[in-house]
């Protein structure tokens, strides 16, 4: 199985500030054949069902705000959230589908400071 | 629109079958390049996935759950479904429901997700 490895667990940013958020996963999720790396972003607030923010580890999702951006390749990955806003409070997933079994990081949780 | 509805009990006593249904709307089951997939997420913690029913009707679950999966689709109704077998307390959680996709062309991972149903293991 590929484990997927996010850190921080938490972090708390000011509004207005990058919220960084890594993610690591155990081998490499790039397919050499097309170049792309089959690694996504989500975004889960309480009692909601994840959101898609990013796939292909950089492509936004619809109607994703520019703020979030997403880059790495290989087996080093990060969400970047460029200008924290009070709506970004929530937990935040990578995951790889790569490979079967398909695998979740153990999410990140951003609050406000 | 693309829609996702997880359907089914509650409540499962445990050793007993849990039985999901997942109803899709603006999109047809068997056609397209997806995956129509489980996940799960116990109380306070992250997410599980459990496995897949491909569109042409191939499935794939993960081995961490062994033989007590099984994941089925019903082209006519346009849903698919989940029976989890054996089931105790760590089966607890609430089930999502959600479309796998790999179009490079635009997405991939889960682009759609059902609004998730919890799912309790208990006498």
């Amino acid at each position: 199985d590929i484990v997927m490895t996010q850190s921080p667990d938490s972090l708390a940013v000011s509004l207005g500030e990058r919220a960084t958020i890594n993610c690591k996963t155990s081998q490499s999720v790039l397919y050499s054949s097309n170049n792309r790396n089959f690694l996504a972003w989500y975004q889960q607030k309480p009692r909601q069902p994840p959101k898609l923010l990013i796939s292909w580890a950089s492509t936004r999702g619809s109607g994703v705000p520019d703020r979030f951006s997403g880059s790495g390749s290989g087996t080093d990955f990060t969400l970047t959230i460029s200008s924290l806003q009070a709506e970004d409070v929530a937990v935040y997933y990578c995951h790889q589908y790569y490979g079967t079994p398909w695998t979740f990081g153990q999410g990140t949780k951003v609050e406000i400071k | 629109q693309v829609q996702l509805q997880e359907s089914g009990p509650g409540l499962v006593k445990p050793s007993q079958t849990l039985s999901l249904t997942c109803s899709v709307s603006g999109a047809s089951i068997s056609g397209g390049d997806y995956y129509w997939s489980w996940v799960r997420q116990p109380p306070g913690k992250g997410l599980e996935w459990i496995g897949y029913i491909y569109s042409s009707g191939s499935s794939y679950h993960s081995p961490s759950l062994k033989s007590r999966v099984a994941i089925s689709v019903d082209k006519s109704k346009n849903h698919f479904s989940l029976t989890l077998s054996s089931v105790t307390a760590a089966d607890t959680g609430v089930y999502f429901c959600a479309r796998g996709t790999m179009d490079y062309y635009a997405s991939g991972g889960f682009d759609y997700w059902g609004q998730g149903t919890l799912v309790s293991v208990s006498s």
